[in-house]
């Protein structure tokens, strides 16, 4: 069946260095990736997102890599900062409006 | 732009009731989706309406309905509420510009806990 899976639950980083958060997806049927940055208590938010005709794409602080070929996505966070603590979801479009989301990843930032 | 805003934010209920919950979506925005949201289950799609119709439903049970008025903003339904049901419950609005793929923005949620 469809489904976004992530290959680790927790991240633990120090602060100041280099996060990079993996996801795999198993549909290639996907145009669209978003990532998602969950905090205590609040919905998700929007982080970056990538479509498929495009391998990388970089906003402040983040960069997305897209792997077709091997189908994953991973989101790189320089710098992490305490204010990054917080769980990071995947999400593909499935193609008919409906979003796939993976379990998502704890990223705690150690002082 | 106000983001989407969902009401109430926190609901007890007990089993067998059900509840009706409130989305409003960004304004300009006529998509609006539906997740529950559980520590075991993770995001699970409920459904998603496009000019007051369901374009798609996800795997939940017949207790579990919605609707788009007109001005896009959405409500939700649960009927014969279980234990089961406790959860966030997230709403999701976007764009949808000729049917593309585009970024959902999420609301808070509202926590629902059945007792």
């Amino acid at each position: 069946g469809e489904s976004v899976g992530l290959h680790l639950p927790t991240l633990s980083v120090q602060e100041g260095d280099n996060s990079i958060i993996n996801c795999a997806y198993s549909n290639s049927a996907s145009d669209y990736f978003i990532w998602y940055k969950q905090e205590s208590g609040k919905g998700p938010q929007f982080i970056i997102d990538i479509r498929s005709n495009m391998d990388k794409r970089q906003g402040q602080r983040v960069t997305v890599l897209l792997n077709k070929t091997v189908k994953h996505l991973s989101l790189q966070i320089a710098a992490t900062q305490p204010g990054d603590s917080a769980v990071y979801f995947c999400a593909r479009d499935s193609g008919t409006y409906k979003y796939i989301f993976g379990t998502g990843t704890r990223l705690k930032v150690l002082a | 732009k106000a983001g989407v805003t969902q009401t109430p934010r926190y609901l007890i209920k007990t089993r067998g009731q059900q509840v009706t919950l409130s989305c409003s979506p960004i304004s300009g925005h006529r998509s609006v989706s539906w997740y529950q949201q559980t520590p075991g289950q993770g995001l699970q799609f409920l459904f998603e309406y496009f000019s007051e119709t369901q374009r798609n439903k996800g795997n939940f049970p017949g207790r579990f309905s919605g609707r788009q008025f007109s001005n896009s903003r959405s409500e939700m339904n649960v009927s014969t509420l279980e234990l089961g049901d406790s959860a966030l419950y997230l709403c999701a609005s976007s764009l949808d510009p000729a049917g593309v793929a585009d970024t959902q923005y999420f609301g808070p949620g509202t926590r629902l806990t059945v007792l």
